[in-house]
């Protein structure tokens, strides 16, 4: 079975520029959790998509926002890039909005320079 | 509230020995517990997890020591070997009530080192 795939692997922008990032969730998954984690730390909780619904936000900018598709596929939308955006982005995937287990994607490395 | 927090930051074990990660928290709605390990340039593998009822949790060589009274809880790696060198996480997931979401909190990591 497949996993979570996410593309692409890595990305580069420049300050102000938008990015687009996708993930598609494990067959059968129906919830995607984004995560950013910076360099040297643990994953930080951005939002959660349950039925292309946003279920759940952390303490993140406007600048961030999603959408998921009736495939339970989603992309991650990053606005006016600051430099402090860059990290690895990842993407879980979980069977519905109530499931502990979350399982995640290889990640999309991001660099704003 | 929402922290978890883990130690030490890096760790160094001889190949055979045992590798031991700690972590507290403060969230007593924190109701699921999972370790990932994670390889540079990876995402995050669910490795084992525990629920607060019970004490301790084992799977092959990887231990989960839960201390609900303490709010500690910890993984044992027993008989290490060199490709158990990776980056790990604990992590608490909650449900937050008022946005109908389920969030994992992860602590800041512990790179472990195994010798040969």
């Amino acid at each position: 079975d497949a996993g979570v795939t996410q593309s692409p692997t890595h990305l580069i922008k420049t300050r102000g520029q938008h990015v687009t990032l996708r993930c598609s969730p494990i067959s059968g998954h129906k919830s995607v959790s984004w995560y950013q984690q910076v360099l040297g730390q643990g994953p930080q909780f951005i939002f959660q998509y349950y039925e292309k619904e946003e279920r759940g936000r952390g303490n993140f900018p406007d600048r961030f926002s999603a959408r998921q598709f009736p495939n339970y596929s989603s992309e991650l939308n990053v606005n006016a890039l600051l430099l402090g955006d860059s990290a690895l982005y990842l993407c879980a995937s979980s069977r519905t909005y109530r499931s502990n287990e979350q399982f995640f994607g290889p990640g999309t490395r991001l660099t704003v320079l | 509230q929402q922290q978890v927090k883990q130690s030490p930051q890096s760790l160094i074990v001889q190949k055979g020995g045992i590798s031991i990660i700690n972590c507290a928290y403060e969230n007593t709605a924190f109701d699921y517990f999972p370790w990932y390990q994670q390889f540079p340039g990876k995402g995050p593998a669910l490795l084992i997890a525990i629920r607060p009822d019970v004490s301790e949790k084992k799977e092959g060589r990887f231990t989960i020591s839960f201390n609900k009274s303490a709010k500690q809880f910890s993984l044992h790696i027993m008989d290490s070997q060199p490709g158990d060198s990776a980056t790990y996480f604990c992590a608490a997931s909650y449900y937050f009530i008022i946005q109908g979401a389920q969030k994992l909190v992860f602590g800041q990591g512990t790179r472990l080192t195994i010798n040969p």
